[in-house]
């Protein structure tokens, strides 16, 4: 089985501050990345992708890759009330098979 | 207009009866997916399909079929549903051609509810 694990969390941070998600992946092989957020009751929601070692960067997400660690996180700064959602963490091992989802991290963000 | 779109979006159901989801896309994907999820369990594929001639399963298949009935639509159908059946079924879908990493993106979503 290829797993993908997350802590469950909740993940209480201030607003302003750096929320820091992390995953990590069994499966060596694997070649993309995804993190989705997820509100209560609605579906997942793509925001951002990796598939080289290092970091992306798209507005306040950054999502990082470490292959030979077979980690990836994702840093969101300045973070909002708004943001308070589950973030799915998700691992393509190859192009022809579908992802593999972690159950996802809880994230609080208090006023 | 959603590019994926889901129906209905709740449903609540007997034990025994057949119920069929449908899910249909505007995006031109090839590849279609089925989950559900559950609280603690985070989402499971049960089917997923990358043409229309191409049906596979997934690690949680047992008491589901689909039917891809064309490119843009995708049927999950539960022939006797059980109370364990009661989850948040997603339709997701993505596009080799378009992307080789594989992204999927979802659609809103059908709550079901098997009393």
């Amino acid at each position: 089985q290829k797993e993908v694990e997350q802590n469950s969390g909740p993940l209480s941070v201030p607003e302003g501050a750096i929320a820091s998600l992390n995953c990590t992946y069994s499966d060596r092989v694997s070649q993309s990345f995804f993190w989705y957020r997820q509100y209560s009751g609605k579906s997942p929601e793509l925001i951002m992708s990796i598939y080289s070692n290092g970091d992306k960067e798209d507005g306040r997400f950054t999502a990082q890759l470490n292959k030979a660690s077979q980690y990836v996180s994702l840093l969101i700064r300045d973070s909002q009330p708004s943001d308070s959602a589950t973030y799915l963490c998700a691992v393509n091992p190859d192009s022809g098979y579908a992802l593999n989802f972690g159950k996802g991290t809880s994230l609080l963000v208090t006023p | 207009d959603a590019d994926v779109t889901q129906t209905p979006r709740n449903r609540i159901t007997k034990t025994g009866k057949r119920i069929m989801l449908e899910c249909s896309q505007t995006k031109g994907h090839d590849r279609m997916y089925w989950y559900r999820q559950d609280p603690g369990l985070g989402l499971r594929l049960i089917y997923y399909s990358f043409d229309v001639k191409d049906i596979n399963k997934g690690e949680i298949s047992d008491g589901y079929s689909v039917s891809r009935q064309a490119q843009a639509k995708f049927s999950l159908s539960l022939e006797s549903a059980i109370p364990n059946q009661t989850a948040l079924y997603f339709c997701a879908t993505s596009d080799l051609q378009t992307s080789v990493n594989n992204e999927q993106f979802f659609g809103p979503g059908t709550r079901l509810t098997v009393l």
